[in-house]
């Protein structure tokens, strides 16, 4: 059980697109869900948290008008990269967690290579 | 922002041999937990330890709790090729810098 998933697990884009993460809960209700990137050979690092429902809370330094965060249902919430460039070139990762529990449950990751 | 700082940040045994990684951090937690992250792949989870705890074993993994030091341990026994990885701590929804574990055949 507790599993996580993410589409697309890899993308490619050009400079100037918009980019779509997808991250399911498939078999639990995520009542908050967590958005990091991580940089090659560097540590995960918290982009915004989201709970169903409700407005994401960005990390001091997050653009959030860059980053967007949706999390419209109990079990999927998106992360759209606006305007993409290359420094926003990174490995996105999504956890979910439900209220009985302190453990986050990680997706496998997406990979994002903007050209 | 990251709360925790890893050490050492790299770390190369001999098969059989014990790892121990330290996490040390700066303000008040609820919990820390202790994850792995195969080169370029998805975290698994490997061990919560509350607050009000000291110490948890899981198999091969042992880890520690000092609240007083702001400080976490995590010690691999016996180690096997197979534990060859990236491993942080998490204080709540942050994460330590990470220490990369090689272990050597």
């Amino acid at each position: 059980g507790a599993v996580v998933s993410q589409h697309p697990s890899r993308v490619i884009c050009k400079s100037g697109t918009s980019v779509k993460i997808e991250c399911r809960s498939l078999d639990f209700q995520a009542t908050t869900m967590f958005w990091y990137r991580q940089f090659p050979k560097q540590s995960l690092m918290l982009m915004a948290t989201s709970n169903e429902g409700s407005k994401a809370t960005y990390e001091q330094g997050v653009e959030k008008d860059k980053f967007l965060i949706n999390h419209a249902s109990l079990t999927l919430s998106t992360l759209t990269v606006t305007s993409a460039h290359p420094e926003d070139s990174s490995f996105y990762i999504c956890s979910a967690r439900t209220y009985s529990t302190d453990t986050q449950y990680f997706g496998p990751g997406t990979r994002l290579t903007v050209l | 922002s990251q709360q925790g700082e890893e050490d050492p940040q790299a770390l190369s045994i001999q098969e059989g041999e014990n790892a121990t990684m330290n996490c040390s951090y700066k303000t008040s937690i609820n919990n820390l937990q202790w994850y792995r992250q195969n080169s370029g792949r998805g975290l698994v989870h490997l061990i919560l330890i509350r607050s009000n705890e000291r110490e948890k074993h899981s198999g091969r993994l042992r880890v520690t709790l000092d609240t007083s030091k702001k400080s976490s341990s995590l010690l691999i026994t016996a180690s096997r090729a197979a534990d060859t990885a990236s491993y942080f701590c998490a204080m709540d929804y942050y994460f330590g810098t990470g220490t990369s574990l090689t272990v050597i055949p």
